[in-house]
């Protein structure tokens, strides 16, 4: 069974624009991860947020968590076509197993 | 090379048929994950090698489906007397489990359709 929920599950916006999307989950996690998916293939690791740690930075992402809701958040700043693809959260648990949610797929209109 | 290889890349068999896929990891990760993926869906986990332990099967959605891992390191998901709802692309991807982060390096697929 899915450990994330993803929400929106799908998303469009204009480029130049923000996109956020949010993940919560059901147990207790090591750590939770963002990973993006282009064209169906294989994932690429975008960035990874602690259990003890709130927010954190990567380029244009920023990824919050909070663990009192079990809920987690992605926010793609100033958004490119390129950025087009579907996204996934996924939980590491404790005995280092990486669940994924069904995913957001995102459209960034050029 | 220096990323995880699957192989092949697309397949398309027949109803009844067996299948097998291969998934080399990269060297030294110690976790290995097969996952399924259906068209437009989310990650369906299926299996996970971690070292020595025995794997976690949970995913494997029912006993046609099987997977080894030899020596630590290349694995084979074989899929018996396939059905069209195994049609999907499998994803492998390993990890530096135990003291590391968790995070997946994924191949880039093998897409299978049954007919």
């Amino acid at each position: 069974s899915q450990q994330g929920e993803e929400d929106p599950q799908a998303l469009s916006i204009q480029e130049g624009e923000n996109a956020t999307m949010n993940c919560s989950y059901k147990t207790s996690i090591n750590n939770l991860q963002w990973y993006r998916q282009n064209s169906g293939r294989g994932l690429v690791h975008l960035i990874l947020i602690r259990s003890n740690e709130r927010e954190k930075h990567s380029g244009r992402l920023r990824v919050t968590l909070d663990t009192s809701k079990k809920s987690s958040s992605l926010l793609i700043t100033a958004s490119r076509a390129a950025d087009t693809a579907s996204y996934f959260c996924a939980t590491l648990s404790n005995d280092y197993k990486l669940s994924f949610g069904a995913g957001t797929t995102v459209t960034v209109r050029a | 090379g220096a990323g995880v290889s699957q192989s092949p890349s697309n397949k398309v068999t027949e109803k009844g048929k067996d299948v097998e896929l291969r998934c080399d990891p990269i060297s030294g990760h110690t976790a290995l994950y097969w996952y399924r993926q259906s068209l437009g869906q989310g990650l369906e986990f299926l299996i996970y090698f971690q070292g020595n332990s025995a794997p976690d099967k949970s995913g494997l959605p029912s006993d046609r489906f099987s997977a080894e891992r030899t020596g630590g390191s290349v694995s084979t998901l074989t899929i018996q007397r396939t059905q069209q709802e195994d049609s999907a692309v499998y994803l492998c991807a390993s990890s530096l489990a135990t003291g590391g982060t968790g995070e997946l390096f994924f191949g880039e697929g093998s897409r299978l359709t049954v007919l």
